[in-house]
């Protein structure tokens, strides 16, 4: 069974603060990405990452890094949070070909205060 | 980078009734088309998938259209039930890389 590990359910953080956002998966996927899930804006591509210490921007990386030391882990990091960043955040990954079904983490509700 | 327009936003449907739900893609490059259902609360989970070598995919009460020239893909949903009611999101990428998404379309089946 497939699992997809987000750090945490909710974070309450300040403004300003510096926010990490971890992912865990177990499936040996060579994918992993970042999801922004906003009402009415559907899921927006963050970052995603093909490989070891590879990364793309998606749609809206600004306000956000990535990094990705180990296969399995993927982290999302708010260098600086500010309140516009309050949002569910998504993680899901794949494999790179093949069977290439994305599996989502639980995500993540990110309040800024 | 890709672009996916989806629509409806809502749609409301009696239970038994069909319901479509349509989405464009800009990138003649993608060859990839999941759907995926969000359930109030859950993780979205894919339904169905199409590459771009296929017309149209059925899996039960399921299908999937695929218009390559169009550049717009369907899902289709016959003889709904109230479970069937969610977020159903489209998707368009190139070999699962870049994954786009649509802004999702909310789907209740009244009973």
């Amino acid at each position: 069974d497939v699992k997809v590990t987000q750090s945490s359910r909710y974070l309450v953080k300040r403004t300003g603060e510096k926010v990490f956002l971890e992912c865990v998966q177990d499936m040996d996927h060579e994918n992993m990405f970042w999801y922004r899930q906003d009402p009415g804006l559907g899921l927006r591509l963050i970052y995603f990452s093909y490989d070891v210490k590879m990364k793309e921007k998606g749609d809206i990386p600004e306000g956000y890094s990535v990094s990705r030391e180990k296969k399995e882990r993927f982290s999302l990091i708010l260098e600086s949070a500010s309140t516009n960043q309050t949002s569910m955040y998504l993680c899901a990954s794949s494999f790179f070909q093949g069977r290439t079904e994305a599996f989502f983490g639980q995500g993540t509700r990110l309040t800024v205060v | 980078g890709e672009n996916v327009e989806q629509h409806p936003s809502t749609l409301s449907v009696q239970e038994g009734d069909s319901a479509v739900i349509k989405c464009t893609y800009s990138d003649s490059a993608s060859n990839y088309f999941p759907w995926y259902k969000q359930e109030l609360g859950k993780r979205p989970q894919l339904i169905i998938d199409i590459r771009s070598n296929v017309g149209e995919k059925k899996d039960q009460r399921i299908a999937v259209t695929l218009n390559k020239t169009a550049k717009h893909f369907s899902l289709h949903i016959t003889e709904t039930q109230p479970e069937d009611s969610a977020v159903y999101f489209c998707a368009a990428s190139y070999n699962n890389n870049d994954m786009r998404f649509g802004a999702g379309t909310r789907l209740t089946v009244k009973p």
